[in-house]
């Protein structure tokens, strides 16, 4: 299967710095990934579309100036929370495309708190 | 993209097999059944998914109706790690998954 990981698993940071989150796919090429946000007891939504060369294409109510997302190779999708803020706080999980089965793999997660 | 229902929860004993339902009524032609599973604090892992045809993997065995309004995912033998929250998702044409709540399957000793 496709391995999908993501750096760092666990941050901590105070208000008002950016963090940046890494996703990678291992052992595949990825032209597409994907962002989500799963806050306690909630199911994953969606934040925005990663396309590789290209803008991101962000969900509705998701502010694309303070989640910058950038896809600059076939294996790297990064997020920077800009000027986070603790209700940032929350599990940001990728995943990626695997042509071969067009089918998504996900990530670990990362577990941002903002103090 | 099509809505999924599924039950809030459910459980049943080691070693037996764990049947879990989804509703699909509005789904489209070209439109794939995914399922994924969420342990507590990881990332969803992918397990099966299919079109109009049952699939069976390592890990599980899908059956869609032949109407493709519901289906069923199988883990023929459950055990205690299976416990997670199953998604069963409708898969549009641009890609995208949208997660609804799930269920909660509780595999118990």
């Amino acid at each position: 299967g496709a391995v999908v990981s993501q750096h760092p698993s666990r941050v901590i940071c105070k208000s008002g710095t950016s963090v940046k989150i890494e996703c990678r796919s291992l052992d595949f090429q990825a032209t597409t990934m994907f962002w989500y946000r799963q806050f306690p007891k909630q199911s994953l939504m969606l934040m925005a579309t990663s396309n590789e060369g290209s803008k991101a294409t962000y969900e509705q109510g998701v502010e694309k100036d303070k989640f910058l997302i950038n896809h600059a190779s076939l294996t790297l999708s990064t997020l920077t929370v800009t000027s986070a803020h603790p209700e940032d706080s929350s599990f940001y999980i990728c995943s990626a495309i695997w042509a071969n089965t067009d089918t998504q793999y996900f990530g670990p997660g990362t577990r941002l708190t903002v103090l | 993209d099509a809505k999924t229902t599924q039950p809030t929860s459910m459980d049943c004993a080691e070693g037996r097999a764990a049947n879990l339902p989804c509703n699909h009524s509005t789904i489209s032609g070209n439109e794939y059944v995914y399922w994924y599973r969420q342990i507590h604090s990881q990332g969803p892992q992918y397990i099966i998914h299919g079109l109009k045809n049952n699939e069976t993997n390592e890990m599980a065995s899908l059956i869609i109706t032949e109407d493709r309004k519901s289906s069923t995912l199988i883990l023929p033998h459950a055990t205690l790690r299976d416990t997670a929250v199953y998604y069963c998702i409708v898969r549009g044409a641009n890609s995208k998954l949208t997660f609804g709540k799930g269920i909660t399957l509780s595999v118990r000793p």
